[in-house]
């Protein structure tokens, strides 16, 4: 079975700080990936989201991943994170063609101090 | 464009009773998709509707069911309740089947069985 892990379950950084979060995902096959966040009292919205082509992506407020199918990782980076990043981001697989499921981490409680 | 909706935004039921939770799809998106968000357990995903019918079907028992409505709305039901079953429920939809779409979430029902 496919499984999704995010390595930091709480990090708390302070603005201007540059930010990475883990992500590794077990499956052999190809794979949809994606970086979802959820601000507080807000929907889950997509970050980003890689499919095929350039390993690097880049997605909304200045967040990109990247995508290292050697090390079956899909960390999200930012260079310098602000006070209105603070979410809870989730990293998410689709690895079953035709099937939809999504297969999502546990997620990562990102707090930014001003 | 109007997101997913859901209702209710709150739903409090005791054990053994019966939860129907409601999901109104994006206009013009055809697939639906429910998801768990349990404490501690992260996003799990439950069903996916599409044309209808139920195409793919999470690790939950069979007294987690739903259908798929003419109108491309969607119902979860969840029999027998137990107390583990609460959790945020959430519903997501997509415009079509193809995998290369991306899932839209709703903001969730959150059921307390008590």
């Amino acid at each position: 079975a496919q499984s999704v892990s995010q390595h930091n379950h709480h990090v708390i950084l302070s603005e201007a700080a540059s930010l990475e979060l883990g992500c590794n995902y077990s499956y052999g096959g190809t794979v949809n990936l994606f970086w979802y966040v959820q601000y507080p009292g807000q929907h889950l919205q997509l970050l980003l989201k890689y499919f095929s082509g350039d390993p690097l992506v880049k997605g909304i407020k200045g967040f990109e991943a990247e995508f290292i199918k050697s090390k079956f990782s899909f960390n999200l980076r930012k260079p310098s994170v602000q006070w209105s990043d603070t979410a809870e981001y989730f990293c998410a697989v689709n690895a079953l063609k035709g099937f939809q499921k999504l297969v999502f981490g546990t997620g990562t409680r990102l707090l930014v101090s001003p | 464009e109007a997101g997913v909706t859901q209702s209710p935004t709150h739903l409090i039921k005791t054990r053994g009773q019966q939860a129907t939770l409601r999901c109104s799809p994006i206009s013009g998106h055809t697939s639906v998709y429910w998801y768990q968000q349990a404490l501690g357990l992260g996003l799990q995903f439950l069903l996916w509707y599409d044309e209808g019918e139920e195409r793919n079907r999470g690790n939950f028992p069979p007294r987690f069911s739903g259908r798929q409505f003419p109108n491309y709305s969607s119902e979860l039901n969840v029999n027998a309740l137990e107390l583990e079953d609460s959790a945020l429920y959430l519903c997501a939809s997509s415009r079509d089947r193809d995998d290369s779409n991306e899932q839209f979430f709703g903001p969730g029902t959150r059921l307390t069985v008590l």
